[in-house]
């Protein structure tokens, strides 16, 4: 079945550590984003991807990085994590074309003590 | 830089009852206007969407009502059930030629029985 998925759905972490986000579609989409999002908050982006080799950061500065070896795939990294990280992050994706829908995934909650 | 504008943030109406929520985009060459519902704890998930070239969208229950004289669109949602209950984001596309979505902040509604 095409969908979204994320992986861990939660993760704790303490302070200093690095960790990564995994982010992968069988939606067979080229573009892909990562959002912040804070508990019944807005979503803010952080990063996006028109496609493999291309990686754009969002309106929202983040300390994070991604990377783009294959379509399927979007990585978040966190290279030395903070209390500050504490948040949701969400992966989407959408067609290429003009703007539409995006689909996102399930979402990793993230703890940094 | 570009913002939208949601109102109200919290709205609660008895079941049957019609609710409506408004937004506004302050980019001009906005053209693509979702909307996302998100229940606690899951994912947001499309329920209509709307192009610069229509004015309005109706997709049973709900529509969607687009003034872009004014930069304003806004939902409404007839005969609410508690189903309904969910917080709701509206959001508007980035330039012309972008995926990119820029959120509101949100409006939790809520549909007492």
């Amino acid at each position: 079945e095409a969908d979204i998925y994320q992986t861990p759905r939660y993760l704790v972490i303490g302070t200093g550590k690095k960790i990564t986000l995994e982010c992968s579609q069988t939606m067979g989409h080229d573009k892909m984003y990562w959002y912040q999002q804070d508990p019944g908050m807005e979503l803010h982006l952080i990063h996006y991807s028109y496609g493999v080799n291309s990686t754009e950061k969002g309106d929202l500065s983040s300390e994070s990085t991604v990377s783009r070896i294959r379509t399927e795939h979007f990585p978040l990294t966190l290279e030395s994590a903070r209390p500050s990280h504490t948040s949701q992050y969400l992966c989407a994706s959408s067609t290429s074309g003009r703007a539409g829908e995006q689909y996102f995934g399930p979402g990793t909650r993230l703890t940094v003590t | 830089g570009e913002n939208v504008e949601q109102h109200p943030s919290t709205l609660s109406v008895q079941e049957g009852d019609s609710a409506v929520i408004k937004c506004t985009y302050s980019d001009s060459a906005s053209n693509y206007f979702p909307w996302y519902k998100q229940e606690l704890g899951k994912r947001p998930q499309l329920i209509i969407d709307i192009r610069s070239n229509v004015g309005e969208k109706k997709d049973q229950r709900i529509a969607v009502t687009l003034n872009k004289t004014a930069k304003h669109f806004s939902l409404h949602i007839t005969e609410t059930q508690p189903e309904d209950s969910a917080v709701y984001f509206c959001a508007a596309s980035l330039g012309r030629a972008t995926n990119k979505l820029i959120f509101g902040t949100g409006t939790l509604l809520a549909v007492q029985p």
